[in-house]
């Protein structure tokens, strides 16, 4: 276990849903990070949270929203999807997101199915 | 743009054999990071190393990097059949804020 935890871990839903994804960090950090993983692409960096305060959107469409009540708690709401959107999509969390030393620590992941 | 890119996509190897990763970046580095992920899973991070430094160990891992040539190696000895997972390295840039950007990984299937 990595201190990051994530759910749900499976989810399937329609293009005209409305879900949620969820992440918890116990590990004391201040940074917190959305990336998208496709097959046979790279991990694609999503949005960046840094003491609550959103420090990076990388031209994510507005159909994902994200929120960050604290700095323990990220969430990834999600509504009217594509079908290109299913993805594993995985939390992470470091230290902070401005100290370029500090390894991120990802949890297991929500694979995300739309159809 | 992607910054790292592994070579090889794939690689298999038996039990007890060494697996050497490599990796190539574009830009200047603060640092660059290993991953490990098993099938579906996480990342865990491996292994750290500053653009200042040139070799680390940790355990039964290596890892190389060379600046001038804007790549690294990942080396896994004596290989067992749990090494088995993909393997991504991260690299962080000069600019801005800690975003790692990660190359398409390396597959690595240790066969018993």
């Amino acid at each position: 276990e990595t201190g990051v935890t994530q759910t749900p871990r499976h989810l399937v839903m329609g293009m005209t849903n409305k879900k949620s994804l969820k992440c918890e960090q116990h590990l004391g950090h201040n940074a917190m990070y959305w990336y998208k993983q496709s097959a046979k692409k790279p991990l694609e960096l999503m949005f960046v949270y840094n003491f609550k305060e959103q420090t990076e959107n990388n031209s994510v469409p507005s159909r994902f929203s994200p929120e960050c009540p604290n700095s323990s708690h990220l969430f990834l709401h999600l509504h009217t999807l594509q079908p290109e959107d299913s993805a594993l999509y995985l939390c992470a969390s470091s230290q902070d997101s401005w100290g370029t030393s500090y390894e991120q620590y990802f949890g297991p992941g929500t694979r995300l199915t739309v159809t | 743009s992607q910054q790292g890119e592994e070579d090889p996509q794939a690689l298999s190897i038996q039990e007890g054999e060494n697996a050497t990763m490599n990796c190539s970046y574009k830009t200047s580095i603060n640092n660059l990071q290993w991953y490990r992920q098993n099938s579906g899973r996480g990342l865990v991070h491996l292994i750290l190393i500053r653009s200042n430094e040139r070799e680390k160990h940790s355990g039964r891992l290596r890892v190389t990097l060379d600046t001038s040539k804007k790549s690294s190696s990942l080396l896994i000895t004596a290989s067992r059949a749990a090494d088995t997972a993909s393997y991504f390295c991260a690299t962080v840039t000069l600019q801005g804020a800690q975003k790692l950007v990660f190359g398409q990984g390396t597959r690595l299937t240790i066969n018993p």
